[in-house]
């Protein structure tokens, strides 16, 4: 089936830092998201992505929609201890048998020192 | 407003046993997903559910099944376990039936086979 490959698996940065993130696909998605998942925490949506080269930011967080729909990347800029966590990337797309099926990234386990 | 809940929070099994895994979404989501995440690994999609009706499942074998309630609410069952079904199953609801990529997350049920 399909599979994310996200990178780095861990990062260890100093507070104050930027941080990047991706994820590759062998296949197109319609949509890409970034989720953050806390310690004993269910993932979080950071950002949601749905047309190709669309640049979004929340706060601190930019993320992009790869040209070729097979990637996107995370960026954090200014790190503090709170983005401590796994961040994940998930592709979708609506209809077929992928109907309601998000397909997750391994995930990027991020540590900040302060 | 309270967010999607899950229970138990922690469940121990032996091999061969059966786990039942409760999740109540967020009031007003007619949605729920769940997700498998194994150490290590990103979440695998497992189930959907809407309107009482399973409307997808992911590459599981036929022994992990559920039902969703009138009320919305869901349990997943896992039959005949299996040391590999240990894993963080995570609830997740939405709030349209067209699977609706902005999902929320419960905290999970920490499963353990011995």
């Amino acid at each position: 089936g399909q599979q994310l490959n996200q990178s780095p698996q861990s990062m260890f940065i100093q507070e104050g830092e930027d941080v990047s993130m991706n994820c590759t696909s062998s296949s197109i998605f319609n949509t890409w998201l970034w989720y953050k998942q806390d310690p004993g925490e269910g993932p979080v949506l950071l950002i949601a992505l749905y047309k190709a080269g669309e640049l979004t930011s929340n706060g601190r967080l930019t993320a992009q929609f790869g040209i070729t729909r097979k990637d996107s990347f995370l960026n954090i800029s200014a790190s503090i201890p709170s983005d401590v966590g796994i961040y994940f990337c998930a592709g979708y797309n609506a209809g077929g048998t992928s109907y309601g099926k998000l397909t997750f990234g391994q995930g990027t386990i991020l540590t900040v020192h302060p | 407003e309270a967010g999607v809940t899950q229970s138990p929070t922690h469940l121990i099994k032996t091999r061969g046993q059966q786990a039942t895994l409760r999740c109540s979404p967020i009031s007003g989501h007619t949605s729920v997903y769940w997700y498998q995440q194994a150490l290590g690994l990103g979440l695998q999609f497992l189930l959907w559910y809407d309107e009482g009706e399973e409307r997808n499942r992911g590459n599981f074998p036929p022994r992990f099944s559920g039902r969703q309630f009138p009320n919305y609410s869901s349990e997943l069952n896992v039959n005949a376990l299996e040391l590999e079904d240990s894993a963080l199953y995570l609830c997740a609801s939405s709030l349209t039936g067209t699977g609706d990529e902005k999902l929320f997350f419960g905290s999970g049920t920490q499963l353990s086979v011995l």
